[in-house]
């Protein structure tokens, strides 16, 4: 069955770096599209990044634009989220998410890493 | 940006009677392959979101027929013909016609 497992949540300090990873199992990683989304707590999703199949393509919500890298390696099945320049609002759980073949929807969720920014 | 503005943003609902939750793009979701990039979520308390429906009206893999999605183009409606308990929690739409994919603000749904 489709697994994805984040880790490297942790408290940071405003300003610091962070890097979020998300390990899959149970499909072919690199024949698909992934992304970040986020939830700051007691609010709604906010889409945070993609990036293709192959990693070629990546966009980015305004938001994190400049600040935020994802990637991955296909030959460890593993998207990553480096954040830089972190601050407190960038507080929030952040889920991995498989794209659906079509691209129509996210078909599967990890179950979140808290990011927590405080000095 | 596609704005998605959903109603309403609480429901109360008598287990066993129907819910609907209404979602609204503020541009066509209708893609040219003539699909709706509109999905649906549940986000039970605790969880991690959960996907539901796809292109408008597919259900997800597991997903109860209780559990519909209908609409085109701008209008869209989620509906559960019998709540029941596993059915609390936060709904979202979402569009993926265009970037940045957006969500509309969620519903609350819960049992009387």
């Amino acid at each position: 069955q489709v697994q994805l497992v984040e880790s490297g949540g942790g408290v940071v300090q405003p300003e610091r770096s962070l890097r979020l990873s998300c390990e899959a199992s149970g499909f072919t990683f690199s024949r698909y599209g992934m992304h970040w989304v986020r939830q700051a707590p007691g609010k709604g999703l906010e889409w945070v990044a993609h990036i293709t199949h192959d990693g070629t393509i990546k966009y980015y919500a305004d938001s994190v634009k400049g600040r935020f890298t994802i990637s991955r390696d296909n030959s460890k099945n593993t998207l990553y989220l480096q954040m830089n320049s972190l601050r407190a609002d960038d507080t929030a759980v952040y889920y991995c998410a498989k794209e659906e073949y079509r691209g129509s929807s996210f078909d599967y969720w990890g179950q979140g890493a808290l990011v927590t920014v405080s000095s | 940006d596609i704005v998605m503005t959903q109603s309403p943003l609480s429901l109360s609902v008598t287990p066993g009677e129907p819910a609907s939750i209404s979602c609204r793009s503020s541009q066509s979701v209708l893609q040219s392959n003539g699909y709706n990039y509109l999905a649906w979520y549940l986000q039970r308390p605790g969880q991690s979101p959960n996907l539901l429906i796809y292109l408008g009206s597919n259900r997800a893999s597991g997903v109860p027929d209780r559990i519909s999605g209908s609409g085109s183009g701008t209008d869209f409606t989620l509906k559960i013909s019998g709540v029941e308990a596993e059915d609390v929690g936060v709904y979202y739409c979402m569009q993926a016609r265009q970037i940045p994919w957006t969500f509309g603000q969620g519903t609350k749904v819960e049992i009387k």
